[in-house]
């Protein structure tokens, strides 16, 4: 079965430095997102591509974060310098389209953050 | 302005007993309704959906209600197993595709 890769599955790194995090969608998929997930809360979306395309990163710390996907395929979500409250799950997800499905969307294993 | 809530963090039955998981919404416009089941450590399942025209929908122990005029949902496992024993996250399916996920709400079956 067609899964989404993530890597890596553990990061550890102290504060200020950078982080980079790496996500391989399920072939044909066309829409990912990266979402965040703190523990106790739900995941929240950082951002949404369409192809190569930014769709959604209207809550994305663009500060310190960045995410791309050049060539539409798989994407690259990085912080720096990392902060103490970036310690998180770091959830990659794609589907076939951003809209006109049901809305399911697959996801990844996710990468465990934590900033000492 | 959370758009998507579960207002119990936690929820214990009795294995074969029922487990009923609430949540609530405010927006009108999602066209969608999902529940995703998450272990520790891995990234969260799909598990059911419902479209925002219809008022049920099952898929063998799991049954989803909606309640549109109340902006309410509910989850229906029967019958429970330890084996459903996990986090459960209703989410809203925006017009743009993405997901508005809940807090989560811990199940725990007790054999």
């Amino acid at each position: 079965e067609a899964e989404v890769a993530q890597s890596p599955r553990y990061k550890i790194t102290e504060k200020s430095q950078a982080v980079a995090f790496w996500c391989d969608p399920i072939s044909g998929h066309a829409t990912l997102y990266w979402y965040r997930q703190i523990l106790g809360q739900g995941p929240e979306l950082l951002v949404q591509f369409q192809d190569e395309s930014v769709v959604d990163d209207s809550q994305l710390p663009k500060d310190r974060f960045s995410a791309e996907r050049l060539k539409g395929v798989d994407s690259t979500l990085k912080i720096q310098p990392a902060e103490l409250g970036d310690s998180a799950m770091y959830l990659c997800a794609s589907s076939l389209l951003g809209w006109g499905n049901t809305g399911e969307l697959f996801f990844g294993e996710g990468s465990r953050l934590t900033v000492l | 302005d959370q758009q998507v809530k579960q207002n119990s963090p936690s929820l214990s039955v009795q294995e074969g007993r029922i487990s009923i998981l609430n949540c609530d919404y405010t927006n009108s416009m999602f066209d969608y309704f999902l529940w995703y089941k998450k272990y520790p450590a891995e990234g969260p399942t799909f598990l059911i959906s419902i479209s925002s025209i219809k008022d049920k929908n099952e898929d063998g122990r799991f049954t989803v209600f909606l309640n549109k005029s109340a902006k309410h949902l509910s989850l229906h496992i029967v019958p429970s197993q330890p084996g459903d024993s996990a986090v459960y996250f209703c989410a809203a399916k925006a017009d743009t595709g993405k997901l508005i996920f809940g807090q989560g709400t811990t199940l725990q079956v007790k054999p």
